[in-house]
């Protein structure tokens, strides 16, 4: 199956800092959704981008469907964006039937005060 | 608001004694599904249904049930839980089933099998 590579696991970051994460993918996707989960344990959708850029706020993203990553940017972070982002795709190739989506391991990110 | 429910969203309970952890979804979606997270191995399906009436089995069904009798909720239900059913549980859904829909996900139920 599909693998999905996120980089850097751990990430601390005083207030106010930007950052960048990065999900590498192994194959081609037709689904590409970054996700939040706060302390709580919630996921929350950031975005669904399996090409092309959005942004949301403070938060933008990135996919290049052709090399097969895509960036999350968190800029001037706050304490309250402390938790783990995943992203998670479904390869090109699933049937209707077999449609998961498949997670990475995600980014652990601190903002400290 | 559009949103996918989940309750109880905390449980402890004994190993065998059955329970059902409920989810419902309010955006007429057709696919719904459950998965788990552990850590060290991340978020796996558990079952799926396509429609109404309609369910199959994810990567890791067994110890499981599901059924799916009206579209909009999707129990899940544990027979005889074990310790090792202790996780965090997700139910989502999706407009069509189509890899190319965004996935919404609930809230998550912390389960304790002791």
């Amino acid at each position: 199956g599909i693998q999905v590579e996120q980089s850097p696991p751990d990430l601390i970051l005083q207030e106010g800092a930007n950052s960048t994460l990065r999900c590498n993918f192994s194959d081609s996707v037709n689904n590409l959704q970054w996700f939040h989960q706060n302390p709580w344990g919630q996921l929350i959708n950031l975005f669904y981008i399996p090409s092309g850029t959005k942004q949301n706020g403070r938060l933008s993203a990135t996919t290049v469907a052709t090399e097969r990553y895509s960036l999350l940017y968190i800029s001037s972070s706050q304490t309250t964006d402390s938790g783990v982002y995943f992203c998670a795709v479904a390869g090109q190739y699933s049937g209707a039937g077999s449609y998961q989506l498949t997670f990475g391991k995600g980014t652990k990110l601190s903002v400290i005060p | 608001e559009a949103q996918v429910t989940q309750n109880p969203r905390y449980l402890i309970t004994v190993t065998g004694k059955k329970l059902t952890v409920t989810c419902s979804q309010n955006m007429n979606h057709e696919y719904m599904s459950w998965y788990r997270q552990d850590p060290g191995l991340g978020l796996r399906q558990i079952y799926y249904s396509m429609n109404v009436e309609v369910t199959d089995k994810g990567d890791v069904p067994e110890g499981y049930k599901v059924s799916r009798k009206e579209k909009r909720n999707f129990p899940l239900i544990l027979e005889s839980p074990s310790p090792n059913q202790t996780s965090l549980y997700f139910c989502a859904s999706s407009l069509w089933g189509q890899s190319t829909d965004t996935q919404y996900f609930g809230p998550g139920t912390r389960l304790t099998v002791l």
